[in-house]
């Protein structure tokens, strides 16, 4: 497609709970970037994918967070035991090259509540 | 990275240009700068980029000037859907690397 698709729009769990994100980047992008925004301004860098290959992944917090970029399947960002601080914004992003002066094309995010 | 500090906030009124100025006194050689937008419950949108002297396109225009440590972004004649929060970013070209987003500028635009 011609945009970035994040579902679900909003998501809420307890504490402890499994909470799974998607996105599905523009046709033709071999690039995707997922990064949280805790408050109204301040974005985090997670993870990003070569096509299925993990590039950078110095932003996951290790324990609790995983993400995938399979062929033929949106990508996912998944948080396994959330705590109240995860509550935030998802954005996932995508680009064609992956080089910096590039346009990265943000999708409308998932908004996570955890309760 | 070099480091970007822009307004918090500002107000304009409709019809008017606003012009928001961000700092980058470390920027380097190979850096790029680049302006995205935010509106509430969306994603960052890029309005623009540029590496020196002046870019314009449909939306925005971008001055640089030579020693490239600041930028402008001009808005000509804003309107109330103009109102979001302005990210100047810094760049490096040619890495695959991600953005590193400031605080931004909340702009809002006045009747």
């Amino acid at each position: 497609g011609e945009e970035v698709a994040q579902t679900p729009k909003h998501l809420v769990r307890g504490e402890g709970q499994k909470a799974k994100l998607y996105c599905a980047p523009i046709k033709g992008h071999s690039y995707v970037f997922w990064y949280q925004q805790v408050l109204k301004n301040e974005f985090k860098f997670l993870i990003s994918f070569q096509n299925e290959n993990v590039f950078d992944e110095t932003g996951m917090p290790k324990e609790r967070f995983s993400a995938k970029c399979l062929p033929n399947s949106p990508c996912s960002l998944e948080i396994q035991a959330t705590k109240l601080e995860d509550s935030a914004v998802y954005f996932c992003a995508s680009s064609q090259s992956g080089l910096l002066q590039e346009t990265q094309y943000f999708g409308p995010g998932t908004r996570l509540l955890v309760l | 990275l070099a480091k970007t500090t822009q307004p918090i906030s500002m107000d304009s009124y409709e019809g008017q240009e606003v012009n928001i100025t961000c700092s980058h006194n470390n920027i380097a050689t190979n850096d790029y700068i680049t302006w995205y937008q935010q509106f509430p419950s969306q994603g960052p949108r890029f309005i623009i980029q540029g590496y020196k002297t002046k870019v314009t396109n449909e939306v925005a225009s971008l001055f640089i000037p030579a020693d490239r440590k600041s930028s402008t972004l001009s808005l000509p004649r804003v309107s109330l859907s103009d109102t979001a929060v302005y990210y100047c970013l810094v760049v490096p070209g040619g890495s695959a690397r991600q953005l590193t987003f400031g605080s931004g500028t909340q702009l809002t635009v006045l009747p």
